[in-house]
């Protein structure tokens, strides 16, 4: 499949906020998630976006979608240090059947 | 509460011999999917169903089998002839079959070659 990209890891202190980027490389891309995973469990949606849509904020997580850029963020503000975890974006083309992932940004929060 | 549910949690298997993975979901849900993690590597699509009696291949389905036939269960079959099977198994499904709206996962069974 077409790659989405993401770096491997960060790291904020508590209180801060995080931003984890996220590039896709498939034009066609139509929906786009994030994924929280943690240690040892399945993924968990986080939230979803489709590409005609800008924005999208839901309580402390706010996701930006630059389509041209092909570029999607996600940030978690007052980041705490339950919000370690790795991070999953994906996408999928309005004509997919199954969704495709990143390899994940592992968010280390301290105190 | 509806869910979907992986077992065993954790696995253990001989060299040569075939293992089969459980996962049943309770979400009316239509598609049905199986993904491989591997440190560093992301998740990795296996099989994935849409309706029941059908399914398709995924990225990486050599040395793998599945069935879908029920709507609630598909269960993967780890054959003797995949060469690496140690990994992190992540089934998961969607309402629909184009999972617009994203997966819902369950909890992952690990599989280890003893």
């Amino acid at each position: 499949g077409e790659d989405v990209e993401q770096s491997l890891f960060l790291s904020v202190r508590e209180g801060d906020s995080s931003v984890i980027n996220c590039t896709y490389t498939d034009s066609s891309s139509t929906y786009l998630y994030w994924y929280k995973q943690e240690p040892g469990a399945g993924l968990q949606l986080l939230t979803y976006i489709f590409s005609n849509m800008d924005m999208k904020q839901d309580q402390r997580l706010t996701v930006l979608l630059n389509k041209k850029d092909k570029h999607l963020s996600l940030r978690i503000a007052d980041t705490q240090t339950g919000d370690s975890a790795i991070y999953f974006c994906a996408e999928k083309e309005d004509s997919g059947y199954a969704l495709n992932f990143g390899k994940g940004t592992s968010l280390l929060v301290t105190p | 509460d509806g869910g979907i549910t992986q077992s065993p949690k954790y696995l253990f298997r001989k060299e040569g011999q075939n293992v089969t993975l459980s996962c049943e979901q309770n979400l009316n849900h239509d598609a049905m999917y199986w993904y491989r993690q591997d440190p560093g590597q992301g998740l990795r699509l296996i099989y994935y169903s849409q309706i029941v009696n059908d399914f398709q291949k995924g990225d990486i389905a050599e040395g793998y089998s599945v069935s879908r036939e029920k709507k609630e269960s598909f269960p993967l079959t780890v054959t003797s002839a995949q060469k690496n099977p140690t990994a992190f198994y992540l089934c998961a499904s969607s309402i629909g079959t184009e999972a617009n709206y994203g997966y819902t996962f369950g909890s992952g069974t690990r599989l280890t070659v003893v």
